[in-house]
């Protein structure tokens, strides 16, 4: 089964860039990763989605190596209402299952 | 246009018992995923239905069952209720979970469901 390792928590300042970075083995080779936002009691909501190289949506951008070992997950000048948790997503290289990761919480400070 | 539906919101029941989840794809989608979702834990990828069958599984007992329905929605069934089958139960819809499509097309993610076993 594919493993991931993101950090468990990073502290961030309103107006910063924020990165987040996955680490995950043994992924599909054609399939996508993908980031997600969480808020306590709700559903994961989708941040931004790609394949490899670079990806860029309105709210993020998302960084993958040709190896497609680790993607990171860049946020441009956060703000207080960007204090989440973050997952990755990847397809297990081992068969068809999705994996998340641990997840990642964010405490944007002002 | 309507987003992912779960029902009920929360749910009580008791060890041993059984209880059905329920989970509206968003309008246009025809896939359907579950997850389960300990508290401070990611989701657990349960399995994912497309055209009325159970595409992929993870690694969940035979007492996680589901269905899909031809309009596309989903139940999701879980017997003999253990104190540890306590969580948020999440549904996800995507479209063109076709067979040879990538499993991780975009999904769109419901609030959820939370289960408490006592």
């Amino acid at each position: 089964l594919a493993k991931t390792t993101q950090p468990i928590s990073m502290d961030s300042y309103e107006g910063q860039e924020v990165n987040i970075t996955c680490s995950h083995n043994n992924i599909a080779t054609n399939d996508y990763i993908t980031w997600y936002q969480q808020f306590p009691s709700q559903g994961p909501r989708f941040i931004i989605q790609g394949y490899k190289t670079k990806v860029t949506n309105e709210v993020a951008s998302l960084f993958i190596p040709a190896d497609r070992k680790s993607s990171t997950l860049s946020l441009p000048r956060v703000s207080l209402s960007d204090t989440a948790v973050y997952y990755c997503l990847v397809g297990d290289g081992d068969g068809n299952k999705l994996v998340f990761g641990a997840g990642t919480i964010l405490r944007v400070k002002s | 246009d309507a987003g992912v539906t779960q029902s009920p919101t929360h749910l009580i029941k008791t060890r041993g018992q059984q209880v059905t989840l329920r989970c509206s794809p968003k309008s246009g989608h025809d896939t359907v995923s579950w997850y389960q979702q300990a508290l401070g834990q990611g989701p657990q990828f349960i399995f994912q239905y497309y055209e009325e069958e159970e595409r992929q599984r993870g690694n969940f007992p035979d007492r996680f069952s589901g269905h899909q329905f031809p309009n596309y929605s989903s139940e999701l069934n879980v017997n003999a209720l253990l104190l540890g089958d306590s969580a948020l139960y999440l549904c996800a819809s995507s479209l063109g979970g076709g067979w040879g499509k990538s499993i991780t097309d975009t999904q769109y993610f419901g609030p959820g469901t939370r289960l408490t076993v006592l």
